[in-house]
């Protein structure tokens, strides 16, 4: 089984909808990231939480929301969906201490808005 | 601003040794990390560079360096399975999180 599960892997919604893009760990990290990816545009942090009770806006946070429900999972919601948030996107983990050193991601959720 | 710089796209053969470059216009950051990221895959970790100098691991290196603002990863002995995107990531002094590059895309060709 993976580390970081991201569920779904793939999804097609409407454009106004509310869709929620789920993420959990079994690695014990207890740092947590949503990203975003858009081709030549890298990957880009939307929101990350450092704890349960810790949530930051990252570079792209408009129009997104989060909710840290445990240590192991880290939600992502688009409140009324848009066609410029199709992308792919990661949720990624790392420990305290050792967060510039290696992060994890999970197989990424391929969001299309129409 | 705090930002990472890539060539979009290396093209190399098989065999040969390729580097990719990664450069920044701060030097307030906690060392650099490189990426792999196949097509359809998730980013996976490959190397990380908390000091100036060489670090190697198998085939990869990586290398850092803070005077001149750059730092790089170096493929030697390529196979066809190199073919992938890079990325390089920093944690920049003031922010909590890594920054990533836009990514080099390597293609192996036999």
């Amino acid at each position: 089984d993976a580390d970081v599960t991201q569920t779904p892997r793939n999804r097609i919604t409407k454009t106004g909808k509310r869709i929620m893009l789920e993420c959990s760990q079994t690695k014990g990290h207890d740092r947590m990231y949503w990203y975003r990816q858009d081709p030549g545009l890298g990957l880009r942090l939307i929101y990350y939480s450092f704890d349960v009770k810790d949530i930051n806006k990252g570079e792209i946070s408009d129009g997104y929301s989060v909710s840290r429900q445990a240590q192991a999972k880290f939600s992502l919601s688009l409140e009324s969906a848009i066609p410029n948030q199709t992308a792919l996107y990661f949720c990624a983990t790392s420990q305290s201490g050792q967060g510039e050193t290696e992060a994890f991601f999970g197989q990424g959720t391929r969001l299309t808005v129409v | 601003g705090q930002s990472l710089e890539q060539p979009s796209e290396v093209t190399a053969v098989e065999g040969a040794i390729v580097q990719i470059n990664c450069t920044y216009q701060t030097s307030g950051f906690y060392g650099l990390s490189w990426y792999q990221q196949h097509d359809g895959g998730a980013p996976t970790f490959l190397s990380y560079n908390a000091l100036d100098g060489l670090e190697e691991t198998g085939r990869f290196s990586s290398f850092l360096s803070r005077s001149d603002s750059y730092g790089y990863l170096l493929l030697q002995e390529l196979q066809m399975k190199d073919s992938a995107s890079y990325f390089c990531a920093v944690r920049f002094k003031g922010r909590r999180a890594l920054t990533f590059g836009s990514g080099t895309r390597l293609q192996v060709q036999p």
